[in-house]
């Protein structure tokens, strides 16, 4: 079956540091999504991202955030400056529709650690 | 602004027995789609079960079932004939009808442990 990749799955960055989080959606889905998850906390949606623009961001997705789909397969979540509150687990998903019911399907998740 | 519930942090079941895990929900919508997703201590999230707001009958697969109630905003999730392997995080989460609403929002979760 088809699988969502995330790479790395550890990324361990010095505060302040730019860092960019990849991800390789299921290859004919249409619609990609990052959630992040604190150690102990729950999932938190950031942004979903269709037709290569944002369709939505959550009020965590801020200046310090950006995606991008650069080559057809990719889709990366960059953060610009890092803080120690961005130490979290961090979730691609993809779908093939947001109509119906058609599930999100998550990668296994990179956890990014700040120093 | 939806929300989604889950007042339990833990429940314990015994290998072999039901266990029943509660989830309820706040949306003015009348169209939307609900899931439960399996946390496993390594961390993958992985679909356990969905349920479409416009149908009546309950969602099925394998052991696992789910009790929708739409008026009372209430879904649960059943697991039957329990094993080790289902012990694990259980999130429910909510998502509106199609369009822009297509993000998942996410109850707080809660830890099931299964006893040998």
């Amino acid at each position: 079956e088809p699988e969502v990749t995330q790479t790395p799955s550890h990324q361990v960055t010095q505060m302040g540091q730019e860092v960019i989080l990849r991800c390789v959606p299921i290859s004919n889905h249409l619609y990609f999504y990052w959630y992040r998850q604190i150690l102990g906390q729950k999932v938190e949606f950031l942004v979903s991202f269709y037709n290569n623009e944002i369709s939505e961001k959550s009020e965590i997705f801020d200046d310090q955030f950006s995606v991008e789909r650069p080559d057809g397969s990719n889709f990366t979540l960059k953060i610009r400056s890092t803080k120690l509150e961005d130490s979290a687990m961090y979730f691609c998903a993809s779908n093939l529709a947001s109509w119906d019911n058609q599930p999100q399907h998550f990668g296994d998740g990179t956890r990014l650690s700040i120093l | 602004a939806q929300t989604v519930t889950q007042s339990q942090p833990e429940m314990s079941v015994q290998e072999a027995e039901t266990v029943t895990l509660s989830c309820t929900y706040d949306t003015s919508e009348s169209d939307y789609y609900l899931f439960w997703y399996k946390q496993p201590p390594s961390r993958q999230m992985i679909l356990v079960i969905r349920q479409e707001a416009y149908k009546q009958q309950n969602a099925t697969e394998n052991r696992f079932s789910v009790n929708f109630q739409k008026a009372a905003k209430s879904f649960s999730l059943k697991i039957s004939d329990s094993q080790l392997g289902d012990a694990a995080m259980y999130f429910c989460a909510y998502r509106g009808p199609s369009g822009a609403n297509s993000k998942l929002t996410f109850g707080k979760g809660i830890t099931l442990s299964v006893r040998p």
